[in-house]
């Protein structure tokens, strides 16, 4: 099975700031890797799929890069409805594996 | 608007069954795959099982492999998981979800999520 890794698990951050995660698999996923948000209470909902492709509606501010095994998501500038729990999630092979999360808290 | 909504959660016993169901609408049920992931209390999300758009490809996360069964009805755009020997650690609120694609597997993404539903196994 495709571990994947995380990091950090938790951060604080301004509005305004500028935040990445990280996200790393056990081996390589090619470009099939998609990150959610989920806030407390609420389903997930899906911010980019295939690595870098932004699902229709999601403001511009989120962006992702990378391959292979390792992958980033970006917030270029952090608004007050973005502190949430982001997860990646790699869709290469079966069973579908998701991250343990990045909380992402106001400082 | 897509709309999915799961039901059938509760209290189990350690050992015993539930199966949930998942009703769609807003869509061509049949063109997509479909999927469970699940949340414990408290943690993050674990992918449970998927089904493609037709029904014929199946997989299964290992925790559940052998004890839960995924199933879907076209012709009532329902999707179901059939969960057998229910344990203290599947305690969590399942969602079910959407997928961009009608086979199952490679190239997933979680599209559209129901709001979830709990099942807590205990004595």
């Amino acid at each position: 099975d495709i571990q994947m890794t995380q990091s950090p698990s938790s951060l604080s951050a301004s509005v305004g700031d500028r935040v990445t995660i990280t996200c790393r698999a056990s081996q390589s996923i090619s470009s099939y890797l998609n990150w959610y948000q989920q806030k407390p209470g609420k389903a997930p909902k899906v911010l980019i799929y295939a690595a870098y492709t932004l699902q229709s509606g999601v403001p511009s501010r989120f962006s992702g890069s990378g391959s292979g095994t390792d992958f980033t998501l970006t917030i270029a500038s952090l608004q007050p409805e973005d502190f949430a729990t982001y997860y990646c999630q790699q869709s290469h092979s079966t069973p579908l594996t998701f991250g343990g999360g990045t909380k992402v808290e106001i400082k | 608007d897509v709309q999915l909504l799961e039901s059938g959660g509760g209290l189990v016993q350690p050992g015993g069954s539930l199966r949930l169901s998942c009703a769609a609408s807003g869509f061509t049920f049949s063109t997509y795959a479909m999927n469970w992931v699940r949340q414990a209390p408290g943690k993050g999300l674990e992918w449970v099982s998927i089904i493609s758009g037709s029904g014929d490809t199946t997989y299964y996360a290992d925790s559940v492999k052998g004890r839960f069964t995924i199933s879907r009805d076209n012709s009532k755009n329902t999707l179901y998981l059939q969960m057998n020997s229910l344990r203290a650690e599947d305690t969590a609120v399942y969602y079910c979800a959407k997928d961009r694609i009608g086979a199952a597997g490679i190239g997933s993404s979680l599209r559209n999520w129901g709001q979830g539903t709990l099942v807590t196994v205990s004595s």
